[in-house]
């Protein structure tokens, strides 16, 4: 049962677009929305998370919109640059559960950025 | 500060063989987790050791299993090994069995013939 939803599977962005991204999750226990950067090769590095308590999270060129009521959380890459060039995940967890927090991953989006 | 480390990085194994991953968790994190990713696909939970003891599992077979040592490293075997578990096995640990403050290792490429 695939829990978190992620769309689009892939993007090209010119540098200096917005890169968008969006999922949707269907656990209403979820309470921690993390995103991952992947790089060929490497394992997924924590990019910016965020819980239900607020809509909005910036950090730097990455910002993460949240929508409690319809359960969709995106992140936004501005200023896209060439170096942004990865695969992105969403993440989501029930931190609160008493034991063996795991993380929900969705399915990725590889993301290219072209000079 | 040394981050996650995985060993072997890559590893080719045959139908029905054993294979045994390793992995040390980051300094001052006592919670190891174990994913498995497919090509093209998000990670998915295998399962989760803390206190040496497994907490959480996902919907892998019996055929996974796990061990975590009292420094905190841990282990992950699979046994009568197929050509569906070829895939990315993701080593990622944490303080505390919390899913926030995740690092992942990056990795060991099993392929099996």
């Amino acid at each position: 049962q695939q829990q978190v939803k992620q769309s689009p599977q892939s993007l090209i962005v010119q540098k200096g677009g917005i890169s968008i991204i969006n999922c949707a999750y269907e656990n209403t226990a979820f309470d921690y929305f993390p995103w991952y950067q992947q790089f060929p090769g490497k394992g997924p590095a924590l990019l910016i998370a965020i819980r239900p308590d607020v809509s909005e999270k910036k950090e730097g060129r990455f910002t993460i919109s949240f929508n409690k009521s319809a359960k969709q959380f995106s992140l936004h890459i501005m200023d896209s640059q060439p170096g942004d060039s990865a695969t992105y995940f969403c993440a989501a967890a029930d931190s609160f559960k008493a034991a063996g927090n795991k993380l929900t991953f969705g399915g990725g989006t590889r993301v290219l950025v072209k000079p | 500060d040394a981050g996650v480390t995985q060993s072997p990085t890559h590893l080719i194994k045959t139908r029905g063989q054993q294979v045994t991953l390793r992995c040390s968790p980051k300094s001052g994190h006592d919670t190891v987790s174990w994913y498995q990713q497919a090509l093209g696909q998000g990670p998915q939970f295998i399962f989760q050791y803390y206190e040496e003891e497994e907490r959480q599992r996902g919907n892998f077979p019996d055929r996974f299993s796990g061990h975590q040592f009292p420094n905190y490293s841990s282990e992950l075997n699979v046994n009568a090994l197929l050509l569906g578990d070829s895939a990315l096995y993701l080593c990622a640990s944490s303080f505390r069995d919390r899913a926030g403050g995740y690092t992942f290792g990056s990795g060991t490429r099993l392929t099996v013939v």
